[in-house]
């Protein structure tokens, strides 16, 4: 049971450069999220979403788009790449809004 | 707002000593609160929440709406305990949009 995948595990982009952060899930979670963790700061929410074709912003929201086409799926998609988004990125999912939430690795994002 | 505050960000103490984590929050509704923990080199995973009122691995956290607190507790530290300890708070039906503290560092010697 792989639980919360994330790829890559490690990323460089040079700014101003797309890229898109894989998230699965093989639980049949409804409730998945998007998280960065920055030092000092803790992990806050970026987006999330309820369930196929459902998404909502979380605390931080601003330079990263997300969709949900399919249950299992939760990309991150950064448009245009900024050194401010440097960050370890984690996904998370959940089988409902009350049940414990599953977390990725974490993806580390370096943006030069 | 809701936010989660844990003063400190390292914890030491020795083998055998009783551990008391800090968590204090702000929210205006009903809290769900919760403790996890991210042993090195592993991913982050829940330790425990407060409505289960459970004791997992030794720790216990009661919740105290009064002074709006979830300290984690564990009477006799053990070094496998040595890892890092976010608090987070969630509403009901939100265990997945959780708001985190900025984390503990416990280290257990010898």
């Amino acid at each position: 049971n792989a639980g919360v995948t994330q790829t890559p595990k490690f990323q460089v982009l040079k700014t101003g450069q797309s890229m898109t952060l894989q998230c699965a899930q093989d639980m049949n979670h409804e409730y998945m999220s998007w998280y960065r963790q920055d030092p000092g700061m803790g992990l806050r929410l970026i987006h999330y979403s309820v369930g196929a074709g459902i998404t909502d912003q979380g605390e931080v929201p601003n330079g990263y788009n997300v969709s949900r086409s399919t249950t299992e799926d939760f990309p991150l998609r950064l448009l245009s790449a900024a050194p401010s988004q440097t960050s370890v990125y984690f996904c998370a999912s959940s089988l409902t809004g009350d049940t414990e939430a599953f977390f990725g690795q974490g993806t580390r994002l370096t943006v030069v | 707002a809701q936010r989660v505050t844990q003063p400190e960000k390292l914890l030491s103490v020795f083998k055998g000593a009783p551990v008391e984590l800090k968590c204090n929050y702000s929210y205006s509704g009903s809290p769900e609160l919760f403790w996890y923990v991210q042993y090195s080199r592993q991913r982050l995973q829940l330790l425990l929440r407060h409505i289960s009122r459970e004791s997992i691995k030794g720790f216990t956290a009661d919740l105290n709406k009064g002074e709006t607190s979830f300290h984690l507790k564990k009477p006799f530290a053990q070094e496998e305990d040595s890892a890092m300890y976010y608090c987070a708070l969630g509403n009901t039906g939100t265990a997945s949009k959780l708001t985190f503290g900025t984390g503990t560092r416990l280290q257990v010697t010898l």
